[in-house]
């Protein structure tokens, strides 16, 4: 079973400030996936990372996969309150397509 | 609308109670999962099913065993409720070779 370390683990902010959250393994990953989930409910995906070095922007949130494919991070630009939510990555299934997800970073944005 | 859908959102049982979580999903997904979250430590898998009747262990599956007769519904069952198994418990699916996992809404399973 791979690693998938986040950090930081918990993340409390003011408002309007930005933010980096990452994702670091020691495997090499064909896809990395991020999903934010919000209190009482599922996650819902964010972005899928798939090229090494690829960035993708989802308004504020700026996604990076690393060159070699082992690590991502994700940028918040002037965090808002609806940001606030516990970020996770899960790299694909692999073979057997089973998804492990990391233990998440759970960020707060205070008004 | 994709959906996954889990049969209940809080359930509180007893101890020694066996108790069924059931998940339906409307994708026709090959994969779907089950996962367990706790505070600190994550969405941890119990159990995976790549198809009908089909099934593998995850990272936790003491305690636990799953049913998969039908494509579309996964079912979680805890043989013998314990205090430890108080859990969010969320349902997800995948098509085969995918990479983007749709979530159910979770059960929030108390046992007493």
């Amino acid at each position: 079973t791979q690693l998938l370390e986040q950090s930081p683990q918990f993340l409390s902010i003011q408002e309007g400030e930005n933010l980096t959250v990452y994702c670091n393994s020691s495997s090499v990953f064909s896809s990395l996936q991020w999903y934010r989930q919000e209190p009482g409910e599922g996650p819902v995906l964010l972005v899928t990372v798939v090229t090494g070095g690829e960035v993708k922007k989802l308004k504020r949130l700026t996604f990076q996969f690393g060159d070699a494919r082992k690590d991502s991070s994700l940028h918040i630009t002037a965090a808002q309150p609806g940001d606030t939510g516990l970020y996770l990555c899960a790299p694909d299934g692999g073979r057997d397509d089973k998804i492990i997800f990391g233990k998440g970073t759970r960020l707060h944005i205070l008004p | 609308d994709v959906k996954v859908t889990q049969s209940s959102r809080y359930l509180v049982k007893r101890t020694g109670e066996k108790v069924f979580l059931e998940c339906v999903q409307d994708m026709d997904h090959e994969n779907m999962f089950w996962y367990r979250q706790d505070p600190g430590l994550g969405l941890r898998l119990i159990y995976f099913s790549y198809d009908v009747k089909m099934k593998e262990k995850g990272d936790i599956p003491e305690g636990y065993s799953v049913s998969r007769e039908k494509k579309e519904r996964f079912s979680l069952i805890l043989e013998s409720a314990s205090t430890n198994q108080t859990s969010m418990y969320l349902c997800a699916s995948t098509p085969a070779g995918g990479t983007e996992a749709f979530f159910g809404q979770g059960t929030r399973l108390t046992v007493v």
